[in-house]
């Protein structure tokens, strides 16, 4: 089975600087997808990023970025000019691309890193 | 709102009640899940639905007891929970593997 590492249980940052939030999965696959969902106090999930394997180029959206090394078996996010809302739990999941049987069909998730932004 | 609607919000009940969560999506989606968020821990996937048939029970305790009538509503039955059992239970939906889910806010499940 999939599993999948967050070291920092939280982090903290200035507002308007950089921030990087580490993730690493342990997986026989070649092919899968990975995903960052940022919770904040709310509750609400919500999809940050997402990361196909195949696909080299590290994904962007905005402020949002992700260095994806394959090999490493790493998928790190990077904040950019950090914002006050950003603060919250990140969640790093992995999911397979093809169901092969013989576990739970799903996303599986790190235990998160919590977000604190400095103002 | 992202369309996936969770009700209630907030629940406590005893160990001997029975309760339902609900889990409505209006996105076409055809998959619906219901995940398990306790503090200090990965969220637990309990069940999968694929097309309203169950295709995943992560070993859930049969105090817990899903039911999924059509492709857009999804239900968690409760009945004699144990203390443990406290913890924010999670709906998601998705339209295929590499989209990501999308989410209801939660209900937070206090069991006394």
């Amino acid at each position: 089975a999939q599993t999948v590492t967050q070291s920092q249980p939280e982090m903290s940052v200035q507002e308007a600087e950089t921030v990087t939030l580490s993730c690493t999965y342990d997986t026989s696959e070649s092919d899968y997808y990975l995903f960052w969902y940022k919770q904040p106090p709310s509750r609400q999930m919500i999809l940050v990023i997402r990361q196909e394997a195949y696909k080299q180029q590290n994904a962007t959206e905005n402020r949002f970025s992700v260095n994806f090394q394959k090999a490493a078996k790493s998928f790190s996010l990077k904040i950019s000019d950090s914002q006050l809302g950003d603060a919250a739990m990140y969640f790093c999941a992995y999911r397979s691309v093809v169901y092969s049987g013989g576990g739970a069909d799903g996303l599986t998730f790190g235990k998160g890193t919590h977000l604190i932004i400095q103002p | 709102e992202t369309g996936v609607t969770q009700t209630p919000r907030h629940l406590v009940m005893g160990m001997t009640n029975k309760k339902s969560l609900k889990c409505e999506q209006h996105l076409g989606h055809n998959a619906m899940y219901w995940y398990k968020q306790s503090a200090k821990k990965p969220l637990e996937l309990m069940f999968v639905y694929n097309f309203k048939e169950q295709t995943e029970n992560n070993s859930v305790p049969s105090r817990f007891s899903p039911e999924c009538p059509n492709s857009s509503h999804l239900f968690l039955h409760l009945h004699t929970l144990q203390p443990e059992d406290s913890a924010l239970y999670l709906c998601a939906s998705d339209t295929g593997r590499g989209y990501g889910y999308t989410f209801g806010s939660g209900t937070r499940l206090t069991v006394v």
